[in-house]
């Protein structure tokens, strides 16, 4: 049990260009997700929690208007890259916990490459 | 936040027992001790967590020393497959993130 889906796997992009990225729990409910974001040979960094049916928490450093997020259901979270530039390459991954009692599942991560 | 402090990398060989141990003496007396493990290109895989007692599971042992600053994660018989970066995670009681640290890098020989 406590399966996160992610998808796409992985995405090119144009400069310019938004990507959206979902985050799905598929056996259980999520009033929170976390969306973190890895450069090669890093750490995982917490970028947002996502709350569903209220907005995001955004970490220290990471814009708001350039990362949206949106929980508009149980089961679903949605991160937007907006006018993505090659800086925005990396490796995105959420993930999601039945409750603290259970640990976090995570996704299996999003590949963007901006071209 | 508290933070947790791992050996950068680790070795062992195929078929003997690993322990991988994890300092984190600001932990406060709420928060869960968690430990993932991640493969290149993948996300992070759930290994085991608890709060106070030890803990045991199909795949690892978590030992948590009796005044909680410190713990180890025991992969009873190390496999190829066991090769990966091991994250020791704090999971605050106050905020419900996970904050990452560099983990440790384990290589099993065979």
């Amino acid at each position: 049990g406590a399966v996160v889906s992610q998808h796409p796997s992985w995405v090119i992009c144009k400069s310019g260009t938004s990507v959206k990225i979902e985050c799905r729990s598929l056996d259980f409910q999520a009033t929170t997700m976390f969306w973190y974001r890895q450069f090669p040979k890093q750490s995982l960094m917490l970028m947002a929690t996502s709350n569903e049916g209220s907005k995001a928490t955004y970490e220290q450093g990471v814009e708001k208007d350039k990362f949206l997020i949106n929980h508009a259901s149980l089961t679903l979270s949605t991160l937007t890259v907006t006018s993505a530039h090659p800086e925005d390459s990396s490796f995105y991954i959420c993930s999601a916990s039945p409750g603290r009692d259970y640990g976090y599942t995570f996704g299996s991560g999003t590949r963007l490459t901006v071209v | 936040d508290a933070k947790t402090t791992q050996p950068n990398s680790m070795e062992s060989n195929e078929e003997e027992p690993v322990h991988l141990p994890c300092n984190h003496s600001t932990i406060s007396g709420t928060d869960y001790i968690h430990w993932y493990r991640q493969l290149p290109s993948q996300g992070p895989e759930y290994v085991i967590h608890g709060l106070t007692s030890n803990v045991n599971n199909r795949m690892a042992s978590l030992a948590i020393a009796e005044d909680r600053k410190s713990s180890t994660l025991i992969l009873h018989r190390a496999t190829l497959r066991d090769a990966a970066v091991y994250y020791c995670i704090l999971d605050s009681s106050n905020t419900g993130k996970l904050i990452f640290g560099q983990g440790t890098t384990l290589q099993v020989k065979p």
